[in-house]
């Protein structure tokens, strides 16, 4: 079945890169997506990748996607006490147009 | 543009209660979503409208749940009778169609006693 996996906490300190990962196993997945959530929030989109891309970039964050392996990552440059939250990787399964959710990644942002 | 607005923000009942939510969405959204987030977990949905018509309810526990968009605008998302395991964050998201990306609201955090 449909199934979206992340690793549950990343931690880095600020100034250095913070590298998110996340696998699916829909093939037929055509919107892969990056959310954030702050605490107490909902959740806001960051940035998406159609999959028939390689990497897109806007200004800090770099997706990364690997279609063959169904890997995307997602890479913060930079990053800042403000980018603590838990990031969200998911994909729009066109066929059922449903949009399934990981678990989200914890990032702990050490000044 | 407004966003994905949600109501209330918090809601506090006891087991066996009812409990209302209210979700107004982007103007012009066709698609409304409700999910369910467990503390620690990603959204699940539980329903997807398309105007005013149920696209997906699969994972709606319908025997205490119930959702409606009479209007095809604005829905509201009932629980009755509430559980302890009920106890989450409800969050309302939008979309221009249901192929397109969706925006969220703020969620409502409900704490059943």
């Amino acid at each position: 079945g449909e199934d979206v996996e992340q690793s549950l906490f990343l931690s880095v300190r600020e100034g250095d890169s913070s590298v998110i990962n996340c696998t699916y196993t829909d093939s037929s997945s055509t919107y892969l997506y990056w959310y954030k959530q702050e605490p107490g929030a909902g959740l806001q989109l960051l940035t998406y990748i159609f999959s028939n891309m390689d990497m897109k970039q806007d200004q800090r964050l770099t997706v990364l996607l690997n279609k063959k392996d169904k890997h995307l990552s997602l890479r913060i440059a930079d990053t800042q006490t403000g980018d603590s939250a838990i990031y969200f990787c998911a994909e729009l399964n066109t066929g059922g147009f449903k949009t399934i959710f990981g678990a989200g990644t914890r990032l702990f942002v050490k000044a | 543009e407004a966003g994905v607005a949600q109501s209330p923000r918090y809601k506090i009942i006891e087991k066996r209660q009812s409990v209302a939510f209210w979700c107004n969405p982007i103007s012009g959204h066709a698609t409304l979503y409700w999910y369910q987030q467990i503390l620690g977990q990603g959204p699940k949905l539980l329903i997807q409208f398309q105007n005013n018509g149920v696209v997906d309810d699969s994972q709606l526990p319908k025997d205490r749940f119930s959702a409606e968009r009479l209007k095809g605008v604005d829905s509201t998302l009932k629980i009755q009778p509430a559980k302890l395991e009920d106890s989450a964050v409800y969050l309302c998201a939008s979309s221009l169609a249901s192929s397109d990306t969706q925006y969220f609201g703020p969620g409502t955090r409900l704490t059943v006693l």
